[in-house]
């Protein structure tokens, strides 16, 4: 079993929409959940991160961490085209020196 | 602050030849980890080094492939004889302390044909 799954879209929206990514994991010991955005042709760069449950926002991205449910979330309000990119949910392992990645969701906001 | 840097960003090799990937991490970062992503895969560990010296090389998928870190500056990635199952993109990052706080390069794009 992969330890944090995500579903590769690809996604496309119009721009104002609000954005709903969502992965899930594995390991119920998993602490520190990430969020990492990719631009074509660019390493992956971190948007957010939560630890443990709750929620924890950033202008207009919402990371949600749910642990009952072992599920990992990142809202996007008023969706821009700049926001077009793949996005990663990742999460630390338990040694802490490594993070295990979802697949990726491509997303495109439509202008 | 420069970024982590990595070069070059791509290679086309023959199989059975041999390719050095190299990065240079963000001055000061003592920890210094390489990822690869194979096509339509997620992105996986290959290993981790304090320093100069390597702390975890679980995700190292076999002897064909050579990690080092000179003087716990930048380090390179060797793979010896590289085979088809090899192409993807690696990544390298650093990081201050051992924590979330990653830095990744852009990566190398490794193609075997």
């Amino acid at each position: 079993q992969k330890e944090v799954e995500q579903d590769p879209g690809p996604l496309s929206v119009p721009e104002g929409a609000i954005v709903s990514l969502n992965c899930t994991y594995s390991n119920s010991a998993f602490q520190y959940f990430m969020w990492y955005r990719q631009y074509s042709r660019k390493g992956p760069e971190l948007l957010m991160y939560t630890y443990s449950s709750g929620n924890k926002e950033d202008g207009r991205f919402t990371a949600q961490v749910d642990k009952s449910s072992k599920y990992i979330s990142l809202f996007i309000r008023d969706s821009q085209p700049s926001d077009s990119a793949t996005y990663l949910c990742a999460t630390l392992s338990n040694t802490g020196n490594q993070f295990y990645f979802g697949t990726g969701t491509s997303l495109t906001v439509i202008p | 602050e420069a970024g982590v840097t990595q070069f070059p960003s791509h290679s086309v090799i023959e199989k059975g030849q041999t390719v050095t990937l190299r990065c240079d991490p963000i001055s000061g970062h003592d920890n210094l980890y390489w990822y690869r992503r194979v096509m339509g895969k997620e992105i996986k560990f290959l290993l981790h080094f304090v320093k100069e010296s390597k702390q975890d090389e679980s995700g190292m998928p076999n002897n064909r492939f050579l990690a080092e870190r000179t003087g716990g500056t930048y380090s390179t990635l060797k793979v010896q004889p590289a085979e088809l199952e090899d192409s993807g993109v690696y990544f390298c990052a650093s990081s201050h302390g051992v924590d979330y706080g990653y830095t990744f390069g852009s990566g190398t794009r490794l193609t075997v044909v």
